[in-house]
């Protein structure tokens, strides 16, 4: 099984502030790693796909990037819809796996 | 709009059996991979099981092999899970999920079991 690593597991910013978030695989998963987003209560929702694609109807400074086993998530400039809890994710093999998250709270 | 609308949670007894649905609508679900996704309370994602477009193809999480069983029915649009033998770390939120990417999600149906 593939095991994902997030850092840092919180992440304490201000609006307006650049968000960096990083997935690290336990082996490569080539380019097939999602990002998504969840707050409290609701579902998540789907950010980025295939490392680096913006899925539909999600703002432009949401980004991915990276390849293998290091990947990252970047938001550009935090709005306040933007804190939340994020996880990535892999589907390069069975089973499925996410990493344990990361919360982008409020400073 | 694509909708996906889990139903059949509830609160079940150690062991016993509980079946899950997900109602499609605003795709067509016979093209679209299936997934089922649980998340335990205040906890992480885990993925649970998918199925392709036909029901030909099933994959299970190891801890749920052969106790959950994955099925869809493409004339109904519908998406189940069949779960037996359930266990107290079986509780959780369920969702059900669209594609290979999982880009659409239900809102869930929260499974408790306990005596």
């Amino acid at each position: 099984e593939i095991v994902l690593t997030q850092s840092p597991a919180t992440l304490s910013l201000s609006p307006g502030e650049r968000a960096t978030l990083s997935c690290r695989a336990s082996q490569s998963v080539r380019t097939y790693l999602a990002w998504y987003q969840q707050k409290p209560g609701q579902a998540p929702r789907l950010l980025i796909y295939d490392a680096s694609n913006r899925a539909t109807g999600i703002p432009a400074r949401f980004s991915g990037s990276g390849s293998g086993t290091d990947f990252t998530l970047t938001i550009s400039s935090l709005e306040p819809e933007d804190f939340a809890v994020y996880y990535c994710q892999q589907r390069s093999n069975w089973p499925l796996t996410f990493g344990p998250g990361t919360k982008v709270d409020i400073k | 709009e694509v909708q996906l609308v889990e139903s059949g949670g509830g609160l079940v007894q150690p062991g016993g059996s509980l079946r899950l649905s997900c109602a499609a609508s605003g795709f067509t679900f016979s093209s679209y991979w299936m997934h089922w996704v649980r998340q335990a309370p205040g906890k992480g994602l885990v993925w649970v099981s998918r199925i392709n477009s036909d029901g030909s193809t099933t994959n299970y999480a190891d801890s749920v092999k052969g106790r959950f069983t994955i099925s869809r029915d493409n004339a109904k649009n519908t998406l189940y899970l069949q779960m037996n033998s359930l266990r107290a770390e079986d509780t959780a939120v369920y969702y059900c999920a669209r594609d290979i990417i999982a880009d659409y999600w239900g809102q869930g149906t929260l499974v408790t079991v306990s005596s």
